[in-house]
């Protein structure tokens, strides 16, 4: 079946970087896209960016120049970084896949929290 | 961006009842609209694709309508694992952006 699941290093400090993987099982990276997705504690959903099946990449403008997304099809693992975290930063970040019915996210990943203090 | 607006952030309806959760655009997003179901584990589902599609393995008591600017989400008879956060998201422009969620409890 379907799986996601996300990797973290659960505490990181203001102004580090943050690398969370992505480990998918039952299906292809070279046929579906992976999403980022994040929630601060008690607010809502934040779209971050998408990786395609192909290897093109689709961000959200606001954050670009803090992350970066890559893949290994192989390892079936998909990959986000962002760089100089601040507090507000501070999130539950999921992993979904794209579905094959346009831009929708069928299945997600349970989530890794991720807290940002020193 | 395109800003989603659930006006209702918390609901409680009764076991049995049809419930209907708003969401607004605020431009046309001509019907890419999604919605998703998040447990109080945090788990999330898909439930709704383009405005009204079903997506695999939901129940049926689970529909969308709506078009141009204004969308709904419908449960009819509400059972008690329905207790959950429901988002509506929309894929009509980027950023793609989530409504800030209505919170259903049971009565």
């Amino acid at each position: 079946q379907v799986q996601l699941k996300e990797s973290g290093p659960g505490l990181v400090a203001p102004s580090q970087s943050l690398s969370i993987t992505c480990t998918v099982s039952g299906f292809s990276l070279t046929t579906y896209g992976v999403h980022w997705v994040r929630q601060p504690p008690g607010k809502g959903l934040e779209w971050l960016v998408v990786i395609w099946s192909d290897g093109s990449t689709t961000y959200n403008s606001a954050l670009k120049s803090r992350l970066s997304i890559s893949k290994d099809n192989s390892k079936s693992q998909v990959f986000l970084k962002m760089n100089s975290l601040q507090t507000d930063d501070t999130a539950m970040y999921y992993c979904a896949r794209n579905s094959v019915y346009g831009r929708s996210m069928d299945y997600w990943g349970q989530g890794t929290s991720v807290t940002i203090s020193s | 961006d395109i800003q989603m607006t659930q006006t209702t952030s918390s609901l409680s309806a009764s076991l049995g009842d049809k419930v209907t959760i708003s969401c607004s655009a605020s431009q046309g997003i001509s019907n890419y609209l999604n919605w998703y179901q998040q447990k109080p584990d945090g788990t999330v589902k898909l439930l709704i694709y383009y405005t009204s599609s079903l997506h695999s393995g939901v129940p049926s008591r689970f529909s969308g309508s709506g078009s141009g600017t204004d969308y709904s989400l419908t449960i009819s008879n509400l059972e008690p694992e329905d207790i959950a956060t429901y988002y509506c998201q929309q894929y009509s422009n980027l950023p793609w952006t989530f409504g800030g969620g209505t919170k259903l409890e049971i009565k």
